[in-house]
């Protein structure tokens, strides 16, 4: 089964809002990591987290991590409508990924 | 600029029909993987190559094949496509354990 699970499955916003997407895994994990996805395209790497860490910055974007819960979430702020996108967590040790459910973030002009 | 490139980036072919699709990289990462992502899920990863190095998901049907003549070039066949094979078909590269790196993907269909 996939080892993420993300929620909510689908999130409609207004430009200027923020954006809170939150993703769940069940084993212990090296690092996670967030893609996003436009509608029809290969997926982009957005930010990586390592186990150790609990919260990343990048830009708009921030990332928390909770090991104990097994937990991630991740933060766009002032959103966009170019933000509009899939969005994925990902986690895996060395060369094997397994990517959650995905939300989908429609953002309104 | 380097980049992974996946040609074609759409396919159409016949139930049963072989079909293979393309992917390049000049990032010379020494890891290629291929993940099918069918509507509305997430991408799931059919197999990977380190370097020459084939690995295989347990779950991956064996229509699905793959090869790596050299580090730039990985291949995805796909010897008798099913109508449940219909799908966007994703390259990713990496250098071991680091972010991976994706095309944008071949979308499937099969008539």
């Amino acid at each position: 089964s996939q080892q993420g699970e993300e929620d909510p499955q689908a999130l409609s916003i207004q430009e200027g809002e923020n954006a809170t997407m939150n993703c769940s895994y069940k084993t212990s994990i090296n690092n996670l990591q967030w893609y996003r996805q436009n509608s029809g395209r290969g997926l982009v790497h957005l930010i990586l987290i390592r186990s150790n860490e609990r919260e990343k910055h990048s830009g708009r974007l921030r990332v928390t991590l909770d090991t104990s819960k097994k937990s991630s979430s991740l933060l766009i702020t002032a959103s966009r409508a170019a933000d509009t996108a899939s969005y994925f967590c990902a986690t895996g040790n060395t060369d094997k990924l397994i990517f959650g459910t995905g939300t989908r973030l429609q953002v309104f002009p | 600029d380097a980049m992974v490139i996946q040609n074609p980036r759409y396919q159409v072919t016949q139930f049963g029909k072989p079909v293979t699709l393309s992917c390049s990289q000049t990032l010379n990462h020494n890891v290629m993987y291929w993940y099918q992502q069918k509507s509305s899920q997430a991408p799931k990863l059919l197999f990977h190559y380190y370097d020459k190095d084939f690995n295989n998901e347990a779950d991956t049907p064996d229509n699905f094949q793959s090869r790596r003549p050299n580090t730039s070039f990985c291949f995805l066949d796909i010897r008798s496509p099913g109508l449940g094979d219909a799908a966007m078909y994703l390259c990713a590269t990496s250098r071991l354990g680091e972010t991976q790196y994706f095309g944008p993907g071949t979308r499937l269909l099969v008539l």
